[in-house]
């Protein structure tokens, strides 16, 4: 059973940069059939898309972060990051990897989520 | 961009009641609309996917409809588990859009 699990620091100071790793579990990254995303979602708000790439390496991100926002894939290690520069404390939230099934155009798998502050 | 408004924000019910939520797109996006449940401290869950398709393994009494601008998501009969939030989400073109998600609780 194919699972996505996030890993990185919990906690980040203003004007850093956030980094975070999705490792996926139980099937392979480099499928045709799928997107690999980042959400997340403030305490006590609504889920935010991030950005989401392929497996090739193509990338698409949230207009509204585009600027801050690097997501790449390493296939060897079946894994997917995100770097998000210039955090303020509005950056803080709980951050989900997901599965984007291009079948279906959900997000059919997720990670747990991990909850990052933004803090000095 | 396209902007997805849910309604309402909360919804207070019982169990065994019948629940709609609704999501309205800011224009025409065909059927790319999915449905999730989310529960306190956990991700969310895949429930309907092109406006009326069910995930496997979610019970029947979800079911979604609309096209267009205007999505619902309906619960035939409110089951205790089912207390929780539910958000919409919009696919297009490599953009991704959610809903501001509607929260049902108990009455």
């Amino acid at each position: 059973q194919l699972q996505l699990q996030e890993s990185g620091p919990g906690l980040v100071k203003p004007s850093e940069t956030l980094s975070l790793t999705c490792t996926v579990s139980g099937g392979s990254i480099s499928s045709s059939n799928y997107y690999w995303g980042w959400i997340r979602q403030p305490p006590g708000k609504g889920l935010e898309w991030i950005g989401s790439m392929f497996y090739s390496g193509s990338t698409y991100y949230n207009p509204s972060l585009k600027s801050r926002v690097t997501i790449f894939v390493d296939t060897s290690k079946n894994q997917f990051s995100l770097k998000l520069s210039s955090v303020t404390a509005a950056g803080t939230a709980v951050y989900y990897c997901a599965r984007h099934d291009r079948g279906q155009d959900a997000f059919d798998l997720w990670g747990q989520g991990t909850m990052v502050t933004v803090s000095s | 961009d396209i902007q997805m408004t849910q309604s309402p924000s909360t919804l207070s019910a019982s169990v065994g009641d019948r629940v709609t939520i609704t999501c309205r797109a800011s224009q025409s996006i065909s059927r790319w609309l999915a449905w999730y449940q989310q529960k306190p401290g956990k991700a969310p869950k895949l429930l309907i996917y092109e406006a009326s398709s069910l995930e496997s393994g979610v019970p029947s009494r979800f079911s979604g409809s609309g096209s267009g601008t205007e999505f619902t998501l309906t619960i035939s009969s409110l089951q205790p588990d089912d207390f929780a939030t539910y958000s919409c989400h919009y696919y297009n073109t490599y953009s991704w859009t959610f809903g501001q998600g509607t929260k049902v609780e108990f009455k």
